[in-house]
């Protein structure tokens, strides 16, 4: 079945560590997106990419890093300088990534800080 | 800059009865609209989609109609059942931005009681 996978479910970070949240995605789309989730809150964009090797920041994007080296691919880093990096991670992707498609999700990841 | 606004939960149900929640948004020009839900521990599905005015998006038993003229895109559904107990996300394509970027509002929390 094609679909969006992310790893792990739950993830502990300490105080002054980089960590890595995976995504991956078998549905040969271009685009993949990062979002952000906060209780009772909606979905802020971290990151997005179009193209392999290319990724533009969104609208929260301090403090964290990505790359995309593979179609299939696009890992997240929370590095130290994020200072509340609670939350849960969404990955997204969508065929084109041209105006008004559809975005597809994967399950997230809960990000927790020790 | 363009926002999705949607009524506030949680929102608290008899089984078999009626669903209406709210959503309006601030947009220049014609984006596609959306609604997304959210299942406990999940991340998010579309629901479903309209590209243009007068559309009406469907599916599993809910319907949107997109309205341009009141900038609305409410959601509805004649019976609901215990399992449509999530959270509800309206959101809509950013037209400013050549990828596709949503805009997401801050979700609607469904609870049905049986």
């Amino acid at each position: 079945d094609g679909g969006i996978t992310q790893s792990p479910k739950y993830l502990f970070r300490k105080e002054g560590q980089n960590v890595t949240l995976s995504c991956e995605q078998n549905l040969n789309h271009d685009a993949m997106y990062w979002y952000r989730q906060d209780p009772g809150q909606g979905l802020r964009l971290i990151y997005y990419s179009q193209i392999v090797n290319d990724f533009q920041k969104g609208d929260i994007a301090e403090g964290y890093s990505v790359s995309r080296e593979k179609k299939e691919s696009f890992p997240l880093t929370v590095t130290s300088a994020q200072k509340n990096p609670t939350a849960f991670y969404l990955c997204a992707s969508s065929i084109a990534g041209t105006s008004g498609e559809t975005q597809y999700f994967g399950p997230g990841t809960r990000l927790l800080v020790l | 800059g363009d926002s999705v606004t949607q009524m506030e939960g949680p929102v608290t149900l008899s089984e078999e009865a009626f669903l209406t929640i709210n959503c309006t948004y601030t947009a220049t020009g014609y984006p596609s609209l959306f609604w997304y839900v959210q299942y406990p521990g999940e991340g998010l599905q579309l629901l479903l989609k309209a590209t243009k005015a007068d559309d009406k998006g469907s599916n599993k038993g809910f319907e949107a109609t997109y309205r341009k003229e009141t900038t609305s895109f409410h959601l509805e559904k004649g019976s609901v059942q215990v399992s449509d107990s999530a959270v509800y996300f309206c959101a809509l394509s950013d037209l400013k931005s050549s990828a596709s970027k949503i805009i997401f509002g801050s979700g609607t929390r469904l609870s049905i009681r049986p």
